[in-house]
């Protein structure tokens, strides 16, 4: 069974540091790795997609890395600004579901 | 955009009562999702489905049934609400394909009393 694990569950930074958000994952059998963004109450917003394929995608200020062999992904954020303050859930793709870790909570102190 | 809409936004029902959530995607896509999403558990999946009329037990389905009649449209109903129930539910849905993202509703919080 696929399990997906978030670390830090939780982190606060000051505005404008660089900072890594981290993903593991159990099984490397997967088609595609996604990061969300959800903001309190809200639904998920699509940040990055990375295929089974791809080493990494970048979107902005945003950079997400995947490393299949060792069931690893990585989202770098540069420059960090209040309006990124969310929780940020990756979620890995396999055979014809979605396995979600459980978030970390990114708090953007000005 | 894709646009994928969930027909309420909070919703408070009472123990016993039966509760449809609805969801609507704009994109002709034909898998469509149904999570809850509770604090510490993160997103559980209900059910899903590849197409009309077709529908899959995801992990939590017990409680639960669906239906999807129509390509845009995929129903979740919670046959007799308990508290239990209590929860966050979202919508998504995808296109054929293992590259293709998924795309989520804005959540309907639901209160089961």
């Amino acid at each position: 069974k696929q399990e997906v694990t978030q670390i830090p569950a939780a982190l606060s930074v000051p505005e404008g540091e660089n900072l890594v958000l981290n993903c593991s994952f159990t099984d490397s059998a997967i088609y595609n790795l996604q990061w969300f963004r959800q903001d309190p109450g809200k639904g998920l917003t699509s940040l990055l997609l990375i295929q089974s394929s791809q080493r990494e995608q970048t979107s902005g200020r945003l950079n997400a890395s995947l490393d299949k062999s060792s069931g690893r992904s990585t989202l770098y954020i540069a420059a960090s600004q209040p309006g990124d303050s969310a929780t940020y859930l990756c979620a890995v793709r396999h055979d014809q579901k979605v396995t979600f870790g459980t978030g970390t909570k990114l708090q953007v102190i000005p | 955009d894709v646009k994928v809409t969930q027909s309420s936004r909070y919703l408070v029902k009472r123990t016993g009562e039966k509760v449809f959530l609805e969801c609507v995607q704009d994109m002709d896509h034909e898998n469509m999702f149904w999570y809850r999403q509770d604090p510490g558990l993160g997103l559980r999946l209900i059910y899903f489905s590849y197409d009309v009329k077709m529908k899959e037990k995801g992990d939590i389905p017990e409680g639960y049934s669906v239906s999807r009649e129509k390509k845009e449209r995929f129903s979740l109903i919670l046959e007799s609400a308990s508290t239990n129930q209590t929860s966050m539910y979202l919508c998504a849905s995808t296109s054929q394909g293992a590259h293709q993202p998924q795309h989520f509703g804005d959540g309907t919080r639901l209160s089961i009393l």
